[in-house]
């Protein structure tokens, strides 16, 4: 079974552009997660969409955003980039109306540096 | 504001022996909580789980403590192998559900053969 895919493993950036991370969850996962692995920071809640929809989402501005689209594989946007947004941006998915699900399934992340 | 704290950022233990990883949090309405373990370039895994109605939760050699009343969970690893050597997360949620995670910032544990 393939697990969570994330692309591009690696993103440059510059300050003021925008990047667009994506991911594909597991096959039947309808829910996905993403978080953003800043250094000294542990693992930050940003966004969570389930069945298209944004469902909740942490303490970030708004120039973070995101989608999700009816195949369940999501996008997440930075605007404006930041020097601080340079962090690796994990995806989780898991099955959202599962309540004995207990875990998210993570990708590998994609590695953004914003130059 | 951290409220998830792993406040010792690196372990060293030797093989065979007990690892003990450590994590406190601040918030009372965390009743779900979950370690994951995390090796380079791939994504954290999930690894033992514990909801705030135990104290205790085993599984092979894998052990999580919970004292509620002072807000510390522990990760027990025994005996520890070279492949126990990774980051591990401790993460907290207000519900059994756990769509909203917080993470603490990691402890690497070195395995020493």
């Amino acid at each position: 079974e393939a697990g969570v895919t994330q692309s591009p493993t690696h993103l440059i950036k510059t300050r003021g552009q925008q990047a667009t991370l994506r991911c594909s969850p597991i096959s039947g996962h309808t829910s996905v997660y993403w978080y953003q692995q800043a250094l000294g920071l542990g693992l930050q809640f940003l966004l969570w969409y389930d069945e298209g929809e944004e469902r909740n989402r942490g303490n970030f501005p708004p120039r973070f955003s995101g989608r999700q689209f009816p195949n369940y594989s999501s996008e997440l946007n930075v605007n404006a980039l930041e020097l601080e947004d340079s962090a690796l941006y994990l995806c989780a998915s898991s099955l959202a109306n599962d309540r004995d699900q207990e875990t998210q399934y993570f990708g590998p992340g994609t590695r953004l540096l914003v130059l | 504001d951290q409220q998830v704290k792993q406040n010792s950022p690196s372990l060293s233990v030797q093989e065979g022996r007990i690892s003990i990883l450590n994590c406190d949090y601040t918030n009372s309405m965390f009743d779900y909580f979950l370690w994951y373990k995390k090796y380079p370039a791939e994504g954290p895994t999930f690894l033992i789980s514990i909801s705030s109605i135990k104290d205790k939760n085993e599984d092979g050699r894998f052990t999580v403590f919970l004292n509620k009343s002072a807000k510390h969970l522990s990760l027990h690893i025994v005996p520890s192998q070279p492949g126990d050597s990774a980051v591990y997360f401790c993460a907290a949620s207000e519900d059994f559900g756990n769509e909203k995670l917080t993470f603490g910032t990691g402890t690497r544990l070195t395995i020493i053969p």
